[in-house]
């Protein structure tokens, strides 16, 4: 089942903070995050496994709640750069599919 | 090193015809993935191939197959095209190793079924 994204979108200004969830009805083995800007191929961020710490990529850090089911990424004093479609991949057993959120349209302004 | 590269960008076909979409992995990289990019329906897994053998298959009907290559490179065919196929193919290449992980998508074919 798909793991559900929220919010559905977010405009920031420049070194503000912002928090995206992933959750799922299900167990978590896997998260994997990434960023697709318009026109362009999705860009892998960092994976956090069950029973892993938390993850960093530049000042984007993400976190894995097994009980929750869920998993939140940061965006911590955000940049121009950081504009663009986040998407959550989850995988509940090791080594099978990964199932995507419908994304998180992030748009940071100056 | 040379990214993900995918061939064709671009391609337009009729309906009842049939593709093949072609993804060379970054050297070294020996688990190739693909993916299938709408507005309506999001990004959603197709397969992924590891070593010539698929490990993995999303839920999509038969008419979509792939393979893999012993030089890691990969192709995905899509047979009898319905209007529906028209998408984004995305490849992605993925390597592990100890505790790291690392994946790389190609810039993707572009596929219009008309």
């Amino acid at each position: 089942q798909q793991p559900v994204q929220s919010p559905q979108a977010v405009i920031l200004r420049e070194g503000e903070d912002a928090v995206i969830n992933c959750s799922s009805s299900k167990a978590l083995y896997s998260v994997h995050w990434y960023r697709q800007k318009h026109g362009e191929a999705p860009v892998f961020l960092m994976i956090l496994l069950k029973g892993g710490e938390q993850k960093g990529h530049e000042k984007i850090s993400a976190s894995f709640n097994e009980k929750k089911q869920q998993s939140s990424l940061y965006l911590t004093a955000s940049q121009l750069s950081y504009s663009g479609t986040y998407f959550c991949g989850t995988e509940i057993i090791p080594g099978n599919k990964l199932t995507f959120g419908g994304g998180t349209r992030v748009l940071v302004k100056p | 090193k040379a990214g993900v590269t995918q061939t064709p960008r671009y391609l337009i076909k009729t309906r009842g015809q049939q593709v093949t979409l072609s993804c060379s992995p970054i050297s070294g990289h020996r688990s190739v993935s693909w993916y299938q990019q709408t507005p309506g329906q999001g990004l959603q897994f197709l397969f992924e191939y590891f070593s010539e053998t698929q490990r993995n298959k999303g839920n999509f009907p038969g008419r979509f197959s792939g393979r893999q290559f012993s030089n890691s490179r990969s192709e995905m065919n899509v047979s009898t095209l319905e209007l529906g196929d028209s998408a984004l193919y995305l490849c992605a290449s993925s390597f592990t190793s100890g505790g790291s992980y690392e994946q790389y998508f190609g810039p993707g074919t572009r596929l219009t079924v008309t």
